[in-house]
């Protein structure tokens, strides 16, 4: 078990509404990634939280958002759903060391579709 | 930018056969590489890591990958397949040049079983 739960497990949210995703990290580490999945392809990273703040984004608008609570436990906010949000979104925990990222751990995710 | 290659996005073997899965990535500082799993629904789950140690790493469920510098390859390997190997696997590294710190993922490869 990797100690890493997201909720919820499913969502159906419809377009233009807001949606909030929750991860619990595992104990120990200090950095939460978040990663979409959309079906068939690999994780694309959206963003990651050190010390609660954003400390790296991959290539999504400001409409993703997130936060990292001082427990290390984090949000993904998003605004104005689109119909190609739908997806599966995995949370990661990790410890960043000097510049290198240990391996990360994955929640199970959470099944977002818009519609 | 660093990138990583999966070659072959799906994968057959036999049940009992060599499971061979391929990785290449293209940084010119050898990165920390990872190979994850992940089953259908569900979250990823990391099989076995490469942090600059030794170069023949060895993994979960039997699977073992070798880091070759001169090739910037990390395949992965098993010798001998079986049913519940059936899943899709990726390749990750983790690039110490990177500022945002984050994995950069293969697209996949899905390794099919036939009985």
């Amino acid at each position: 078990e990797t100690g890493v739960t997201q909720s919820p497990t499913h969502l159906i949210k419809t377009r233009g509404q807001q949606v909030t995703l929750r991860c619990s990290s595992q104990s120990g580490h200090n950095t939460v990634s978040w990663y979409q999945q959309a079906l068939g392809q690999g994780p694309q990273f959206i963003f990651q939280y050190y010390r609660e703040e954003e400390n790296g984004r991959g290539n999504f608008p400001p409409r993703f958002s997130g936060l990292q609570f001082p427990n290390y436990s984090s949000e993904l906010n998003v605004n104005a759903l689109e119909l190609d949000d739908s997806a599966l979104y995995l949370c990661a925990s990790s410890l960043l060391r000097g510049y290198m990222n240990t391996e990360a751990f994955f929640g199970q995710g959470t099944r977002l579709t818009v519609v | 930018a660093q990138s990583v290659t999966q070659l072959g996005s799906h994968v057959s073997v036999s049940e009992g056969a060599l499971v061979l899965l391929r990785c290449n990535y293209s940084s010119s500082v050898p990165p920390y590489l990872f190979w994850y799993v992940q089953y259908p629904n569900q979250g990823l789950q990391l099989l076995l890591k490469y942090t600059s140690a030794a170069t023949l790493v060895k993994g979960i469920n039997g699977f073992e990958a070798e880091f070759k510098k001169s090739e910037t390859s990390f395949h992965l390997t098993k010798p001998s397949a079986h049913m519940s190997d059936a899943a899709e696997y990726f390749c990750a590294v983790s690039d110490p040049g990177d500022s945002n710190y984050q994995l950069i993922w293969g697209a996949g490869t899905k390794l099919i079983i036939k009985p």
